[in-house]
């Protein structure tokens, strides 16, 4: 079936490049999420979409962080000047976008990003 | 500000047995949902269970189970009948949709990690 897809599923990068990270959501699911889990860790959201609009950005933890998603489908997550702690696991989840409480988030493999 | 706390970080289970893994809650919304996640090695986020704050009834799919008791703030995960392909991070989480529906995020508790032994 079309679940999420995140690519690339590895990034291996020296600190101080930029990258980028691709999400695309379950066709059809309105709302996208980014969150980043740290190394046996839990984890830590960073922003929400709703369509194209993201209403909640409040977990980008600086302003090297930047997200953005067109055409209500694929987002990119933008890290620029990587450091070191930005080394995770970045997951993309979507959801149907219809406020329900059950409403559910479905999760994409996540990117594993290593920043040497 | 909501928070979920679970307070096991790893857990041994003996295969066919009942374990719980345990989640308790805060938050001043009256009204909430309650998500337990697997993730296994692989490390993708696997959907488990959904209870809902209003729900009368708990809920249930399969071999999983959520014991919901809403005046102690607890929603556990009961996995009935372990299976060793049940060793994996489980994670309790629950959905925060702010004022007027400003976010529809997830807060995570820490996870346990559950081992189940042949």
């Amino acid at each position: 079936g079309a679940g999420v897809s995140q690519s690339p599923s590895n990034k291996v990068t020296e600190k101080g490049k930029d990258v980028e990270l691709r999400c695309d959501p379950i066709s059809g699911h309105t709302a996208l999420y980014w969150y980043r889990q740290r190394l046996g860790q839990g984890l830590e959201f960073l922003i929400y979409f709703q369509g194209n609009s993201a209403p909640d950005k409040s977990g980008l933890p600086s302003d090297r962080f930047s997200a953005e998603r067109t055409g209500e489908s694929v987002s990119t997550l933008t890290i620029q000047r990587t450091q070191q702690e930005d080394s995770a696991v970045y997951l993309c989840a979507s959801s149907t976008g219809t406020g329900n409480d059950q409403e559910t988030q479905y999760f994409g493999p996540g990117t594993r990003l290593l920043v040497l | 500000a909501q928070k979920i706390t679970q307070t096991q970080p790893g857990m041994f289970v003996q295969e066919k047995e009942a374990v719980t893994l345990d989640c308790t809650y805060d938050t001043s919304d009256p009204s909430y949902g309650l998500f337990w996640y697997k993730q296994p090695s692989s490390g993708e986020m696997i959907f488990l269970i959904y209870q809902g704050s209003y729900d009368q009834q708990n809920a249930t799919e399969g071999r999983y189970s959520l014991n919901f008791q809403k005046a102690r703030k607890s929603a556990n995960l009961v996995i009935s009948a372990s299976q060793l392909g049940d060793s994996a991070m489980y994670f309790c989480a629950m959905r925060e949709t702010g004022y007027g529906g400003a976010t529809n995020k997830l807060i995570f508790g820490t996870g346990t990690l559950l081992a189940v032994q042949p």
